[in-house]
């Protein structure tokens, strides 16, 4: 049972560099979801998606794109990466029964932009 | 906007209980949630809390009061394992496919001996 991962775990890339982080899943959610964790502000949503096909910007989107083919995959690309990108980056997604909720989170992506 | 406020740090003693508040201002509220997560490690799921009232699980419990915009997080026979960072976060939106969550900054715990 894999459940989220995540790749690569750690990436370190150049300003002005294009860049693609990896989120799998086995448990076929339909919601997936993409964090920053960075001191001083905690987590914050990047982009979601509800199902295949279907994306919304969170509260920090500017500079992501995400896409969403499948169900089970959800990349995020910073199309030119900026040093303030520099942060840890979580995908998680979201299974439900009844009215309980939980997300689960993926190992996380530790991405240094020089 | 939303506005979630819990402590920056908070030290108890190995066996006792710690209560960790969290308050909320948010337009929409659809759910709590509690999370715990170590020093180098990725969030795991503690609690979801919609209704009022007080969930337990175990050791962890958790109460949320909708018309305060409050929710705890209780903690009973701390371990030296506790010693982490939780994070409490609100949803808002109910509409389909509507999901912003919000998470506060975290309060960090540390459980002494």
């Amino acid at each position: 049972d894999a459940g989220i991962t995540q790749s690569p775990r750690y990436k370190i890339t150049e300003t002005g560099r294009q860049v693609t982080l990896m989120c799998h899943q086995t448990w076929s959610h339909s919601y997936m979801f993409w964090y920053r964790q960075d001191l001083g502000h905690g987590l914050r949503l990047i982009y979601y998606s509800a199902a295949a096909d279907i994306t919304d910007k969170g509260e920090v989107p500017d500079g992501y794109v995400v896409s969403r083919s499948k169900t089970e995959n959800f990349p995020l690309t910073l199309e030119s990466a900026t040093r303030s990108q520099t942060s840890v980056y979580f995908c998680a997604s979201r299974r439900t029964s009844g009215r309980q909720e939980t997300q689960y989170f993926g190992p996380g992506t530790r991405l240094l932009v020089l | 906007g939303q506005n979630i406020d819990q402590p920056t740090e908070m030290t108890a003693t190995e066996g006792a209980i710690v209560q960790i508040n969290c308050t909320y201002q948010t337009s929409g509220f659809n759910g709590l949630f509690w999370y715990q997560q170590h020093a180098g490690e990725a969030p795991t799921f503690l609690s979801y809390n919609v209704l009022d009232g007080l969930e337990e699980k175990g050791r962890f419990s958790s109460f949320l009061s909708r018309s305060k915009g409050y929710s705890y997080l209780l903690l009973k026979e701390l371990q030296m394992k506790d010693s982490a960072s939780y994070l409490c976060a609100v949803r808002r939106g109910s509409g389909a496919g509507s999901y912003q969550l919000t998470f506060g900054k975290g309060t960090k715990l540390s459980v002494i001996p």
